[in-house]
């Protein structure tokens, strides 16, 4: 049973770039959280999603980046026209939905966005 | 403002020793509370939830307690070892969002 796969593993995108992140969940966990971390910074929340929808955006940044989980297919993350202040670190975290909250979340491995 | 807070500076200690990390959370009601370990260059690793009703919970050599009189949980490794070197996360879960609030973790590093 896999884990919860993120590619790439490394992205990197001049700046006004646009990136896409990608992450599957585990087999059977129909939410998804995205997670941003900064150098020698804690991860801070940005999206939480169900299966075409979207549940709590209150981290995301409102203009440039937005994320979708569809139907079919893994969840993206975009970030349009990237500036170096985007660079960081990007974690999906998957969970189950009868749980929520009450089991721990599995992390994916990350992507490591470099903005150049 | 809310805040959740771990010691920012690295916890070094000698193996076979018990390392105590230290959350304590301010204007926040969790409901649970969960510990996770991150190495360098990966994702967090669950590792233990406590409920907001408990006051302690054990896994092997990990040890967790949780006081929301105090607003702090106490994470305990016993015997600890070099491979326990990492950064240790404390997480709270509230509102129906089930999203994870995260500390800024402590730095273990465990000596021979």
């Amino acid at each position: 049973n896999a884990g919860v796969m993120q590619n790439p593993r490394h992205l990197v995108r001049r700046r006004g770039q646009e990136a896409r992140l990608r992450c599957s969940p585990m087999k059977g966990h129909s939410h998804v959280y995205w997670y941003r971390q900064l150098p020698e910074e804690g991860l801070k929340f940005m999206v939480y999603l169900q299966k075409e929808n979207i549940i709590d955006e209150s981290g995301m940044p409102k203009e440039r980046f937005s994320a979708e989980f569809p139907k079919e297919g893994p969840s993206i993350l975009r970030i349009q026209q990237v500036v170096r202040g985007d660079s960081a670190a990007y974690f999906c975290a998957s969970s189950p939905p009868w749980k929520q909250g009450n089991y721990g979340y599995t992390f994916g491995s990350g992507t490591r966005l470099t903005v150049v | 403002s809310q805040k959740i807070e771990q010691n920012s500076e690295a916890l070094n200690i000698q193996e076979g020793k018990t390392a105590t990390l230290t959350c304590n959370y301010t204007n926040y009601s969790p409901a649970y509370l969960q510990w996770y370990r991150q190495d360098p260059g990966r994702g967090p690793v669950f590792l233990l939830l406590i409920r907001e009703n408990e006051k302690e919970k054990r896994k092997e050599r990990l040890k967790v307690t949780f006081d929301t009189t105090l607003k702090q949980s106490l994470f305990h490794i016993t015997a600890s070892q070099p491979a326990d070197s990492a950064t240790y996360l404390c997480a709270l879960v509230t509102g129906t969002a089930s999203k994870l609030t995260f500390g800024t973790g402590t730095r273990l590093q465990v000596t021979l």
